[in-house]
């Protein structure tokens, strides 16, 4: 069974530009979650998805946005870049129940986006 | 706001000796924790995953449990070897899953 997978697995921007980052999650999960992991801080929560809507989000400004498509992939936007967006842009898929948190099912990571800013 | 501390940071240990990794968190109402395990560079991969009602979990040499009330869950590997060097996060789940920094594991041949 294929894990989750996210695309590209480097990205090169220079400040101002957009970046565009995918995710498609394990199949038959619903709920996709977007991580940023800049060097030397711990994993921020960014975006919570399921079942096509937004459902949660972490505290990051409106440029940081996404969509989740019909069947459940996932596109992270980040418009007008800036340099401490610089950052692993990690990915996460579950089988979560539509409309709750605290489902109780594992996490599955994908191996993560790494956007560097110039 | 749910915080999450992860002590040490780093830990460095011979091969065969057992570790103990730390989590604390400030808000006891979760629905559970989980333990993840990073390698440099790459995504996380899910190791124990315990239910808020649970006390403990294990899954071969690995045992984590979890006391809600005080805030705490310990990672526990048994006999360590070369190839658990990583580093390991823990996370709670409220209304979001919440992570510490993590404890950089280092095991030495």
């Amino acid at each position: 069974e294929a894990g989750v997978t996210q695309s590209p697995t480097h990205l090169i921007k220079t400040r101002g530009q957009q970046a565009t980052l995918r995710c498609s999650p394990i199949s038959g999960h619903t709920s996709v979650y977007w991580y940023q992991q800049a060097l030397g801080l711990g994993l921020q929560f960014l975006l919570w998805y399921d079942e096509g809507e937004e459902r949660n989000r972490g505290n990051f400004p409106p440029r940081f946005s996404g969509r989740q498509f019909p069947n459940y992939s996932s596109e992270l936007n980040v418009n007008a870049l800036e340099l401490e967006d610089s950052a692993l842009y990690l990915c996460a898929s579950s089988s979560g129940s539509t409309g709750t948190s605290g489902t109780n099912e594992k996490l599955f990571f994908g191996s993560g986006t790494q956007l560097s800013v110039l | 706001k749910q915080e999450v501390t992860q002590i040490p940071a780093a830990l460095s240990v011979p091969e065969g000796e057992n570790l103990v990794l730390n989590c604390s968190f400030t808000d006891s109402a979760i629905y559970n924790l989980q333990w993840f395990r990073q390698d440099p560079g790459k995504g996380l991969t899910s190791l124990l995953l315990i239910q808020s009602s649970q006390r403990e979990q294990t899954s071969g040499r690995l045992n984590a449990s979890l006391d809600k009330s005080s805030g705490r869950s310990t990672l526990y590997i048994a006999a360590s070897q070369p190839g658990d060097s990583a580093t390991y996060l823990c996370a709670v789940e409220d209304y979001k899953l919440s992570f510490g920094a993590g404890t950089t594991v280092t095991v030495r041949a």
